[in-house]
């Protein structure tokens, strides 16, 4: 079974512009997590969502937002980009009746 | 908030030696517990899970001890090696539709 993917691998972006990150799971699983990390902040939780619905939220700026389709891939989207958004974003998949959480490869965003 | 906390951000073993990363939890509701491990540059991957009707659970080379009295969870990686070198986490979790909680991670350096 093939695990999770992220598109793009890599990002370049200069402040204020826009970015949208993709992340399909794992066959099967409807719950997809997002994750931004950093080295001074860890892990932390931006949002899940579940069945085409956000789930949970952590306590993140409304530029962050997401969304969830159909075939459970989500997309996650960040407008006026700030320095401080450079950091590894990681998506995580689960099937929604079980807690087991996998991660994907991630997206280096740099914001320049 | 929840607070899940690793209690020593770094680890230096000698190869084929055990080695031991522990992680605290805060949240006695917490009834899932997942250790993962993150090379430089890649997403985190899943090692190994236990819940919290189980005081101990082993996989290869690799055995996870819950001691809910004290809220403290460990990892135990045996005769380690330099494939081991990486950042290792802990994540709690309550309920299905609930959020993880990570640890700050603990980064293990093997000496050959």
């Amino acid at each position: 079974k093939a695990g999770v993917t992220q598109t793009p691998r890599y990002l370049i972006k200069t402040r204020g512009q826009q970015v949208t990150l993709s992340c399909s799971p794992i066959s099967g699983h409807r719950s997809v997590s997002w994750y931004q990390q950093t080295p001074g902040q860890g892990l932390q939780f931006l949002f899940e969502y579940f069945s085409e619905t956000q789930r949970n939220k952590g306590n993140f700026p409304g530029r962050f937002s997401g969304r969830q389709f159909s075939n459970s891939r989500s997309e996650m989207n960040v407008s006026t980009l700030e320095l401080g958004d450079s950091a590894l974003y990681l998506c995580a998949s689960r099937r929604g009746d079980q807690q087991t959480q996998y991660f994907g490869p991630g997206t280096r965003l740099l914001v320049l | 908030g929840e607070s899940v906390g690793l209690h020593l951000p770094t680890l230096s073993v000698q190869e084929g030696d055990n080695s031991i990363i522990n992680c605290a939890y805060s949240n006695s509701a917490s009834d899932y517990f997942i250790w993962y491990k993150q090379e430089s540059g890649k997403g985190p991957q899943f090692i190994i899970d236990i819940r919290s009707n189980m005081d101990k659970r082993q996989g290869q080379r690799v055995t996870v001890l819950l001691n809910k009295t004290v809220k403290h969870l460990s990892l135990q990686i045996a005769a380690t090696q330099p494939g081991d070198s990486a950042v290792y986490f802990c994540a709690e979790n309550v309920l299905t539709g609930n959020q993880f909680y990570f640890g700050t991670g603990t980064s293990l350096t093997v000496i050959p």
